[in-house]
């Protein structure tokens, strides 16, 4: 299996700009799950899907962040309009079921909001 | 609410050397609790688990006791090898909701082994 993707590894963009960060699970997974790293809050829980659906989105920081799931196999979290405090590294994960608690991760996106 | 609280990096030692990383957690209920690490540019790997009290998650050569009576699941490793520097983050899994892998995660704790 390739493992969970995302895309793409860097992203650098002016403050003011949209931003939009892809994610494609491990096929057969059906929850999905947005993360954002920072040195100061550590790894931060965003938003969480279970088939598609958003289940909790209470960790959003503000309007200004969407995340979309269209099909299982794809999900986008949107930033619009970009702030420097965005600048982080925002990682997806996936995993099967709700009783497993193992967490596949992707590489992450290193985001730099200038 | 639930939370995990680790001991503070960077922590660096000489190859060999036993390894301790102190965490503990707030929760109700009967939490899992992880150990993950993440090596650089990469994402997080779980590296072990533990799902009830006196449990014991093993994996190469780390180790973790989940001590319900002190909240703790401190990671230990006899003799940390060069390869071992990553970030190790503990975590716990709010079961309360039956949220299915919604995971707390620490801060993270940096580790460094020299050659």
């Amino acid at each position: 299996d390739a493992g969970v993707i995302q895309s793409p590894r860097h992203e650098v963009t002016e403050m003011g700009q949209e931003v939009t960060l892809r994610c494609k699970p491990i096929s057969g997974h059906d929850y999905l799950f947005w993360y954002r790293q920072t040195m100061m809050r550590g790894l931060e829980l965003l938003i969480y899907f279970n088939n598609n659906v958003p289940i909790d989105d209470s960790g959003m920081p503000e309007d200004r962040f969407s995340a979309k799931m269209p099909n299982a196999s794809f999900s986008t979290l949107k930033i619009q309009p970009s702030e420097p405090r965005d600048s982080a590294v925002y990682f997806c994960a996936s995993t099967r079921g709700a009783t497993n608690e193992k967490l596949f991760f992707g590489s992450g996106t290193q985001l730099s909001v200038l | 609410g639930n939370s995990v609280t680790q001991m503070e990096g960077p922590v660096t030692l000489s190859e060999e050397a036993f390894l301790t990383i102190n965490c503990t957690y707030t929760a109700t209920g009967y939490p899992s609790l992880f150990w993950y690490v993440q090596y650089p540019g990469e994402g997080l790997q779980l590296l072990l688990k533990a799902t009830k009290a006196d449990d014991k998650g093993s994996n190469k050569g780390f180790e973790a006791t989940y001590r319900k009576e002190t909240t703790s699941f401190h990671l230990e490793k006899g003799s940390v090898q060069v390869s071992d520097s990553a970030v190790y983050f503990c975590a716990l899994s709010d079961r309360i909701y039956n949220q299915g892998g919604k995971l707390i995660f620490g801060q993270g704790t940096e580790l460094s082994v020299k050659p």
